[in-house]
């Protein structure tokens, strides 16, 4: 089955930059989107078709892709950055299993 | 702006079906360019898509949960509903509902609902 592989944790300075990665096999031809969960609270889309933002999201947040690898960069990383962050895949050629989530990074703000 | 809600019990005996409904505010579940889908997350857990709904009832699903799952639509009340049967403690998680937008991304989630599988 198709696997998302994160880090389980990133740790970054306030002010500093963090940068999740997230890889699969062939993931370079499907988009991949990042959400943002903090505790006890529904995931939020932060990032969507490999690097856009949607209205409302700081400019801080930014998403890439090379190769089968996506990454999203948080920039000045602030305190409130604090939380799991999961990417997902839609795959209309994965057949019969088109969605896949990420295993999840915990980002701590130190 | 669109609202999602789940609803359902929270608790649900091991062996019955496990049953949720999602009520959609600020949208249709009629339109043609979304699908309305149900992502779960065992307690401590990552995120399991569960499968998803279009707006003329197509509908798929995650292959490891196919033969227990349905998903259904009721464009008459907009709300789209979730069933599990043959639960095990293994099912008990948070159960989300979203609007899945094309390529896949989810931009609107409900809040949650826990449900815990338990005699």
């Amino acid at each position: 089955s198709f696997v998302l592989t994160q880090p389980p944790s990133v740790s970054v300075a306030p002010g500093q930059t963090a940068r999740l990665t997230c890889g699969g096999n062939n993931i370079g031809s499907d988009s991949v989107h990042w959400y943002q969960q903090k505790a006890g609270q529904a995931p939020v889309l932060v990032v969507y078709d490999d690097r856009d933002r949607p209205s409302g999201i700081p400019e801080r947040f930014s998403g890439s892709k090379s190769g089968n690898t996506a990454t999203l960069t948080i920039s000045r990383a602030e305190a409130g950055d604090e939380a799991d962050y999961y990417c997902q895949v839609w795959s209309i050629s994965s057949s019969g299993h088109p969605e896949v989530f990420g295993t999840g990074t915990k980002v701590t703000v130190l | 702006q669109v609202q999602l809600q789940e609803s359902g019990p929270g608790l649900v005996k091991p062996s019955e079906t496990l049953s949720l409904t999602c009520t959609v505010s600020g949208g249709s579940v009629n339109s043609g360019n979304y699908y309305w889908s149900w992502i779960r997350q065992p307690p401590g857990k990552g995120l399991e898509w569960i499968g998803y709904i279009s707006y003329s009832g197509s509908t798929t699903y995650n292959p490891s949960l196919k033969s227990r799952v349905i998903i259904s639509l009721d464009t008459s009340k907009n709300k789209f509903s979730l069933k599990v049967s043959s639960v095990t403690a293994a099912d008990t998680a948070v159960y989300y509902c979203a609007r899945e937008y094309s390529s896949g991304r989810h931009d609107y989630w409900g809040q949650g609902t826990l449900v815990t599988v338990s005699s």
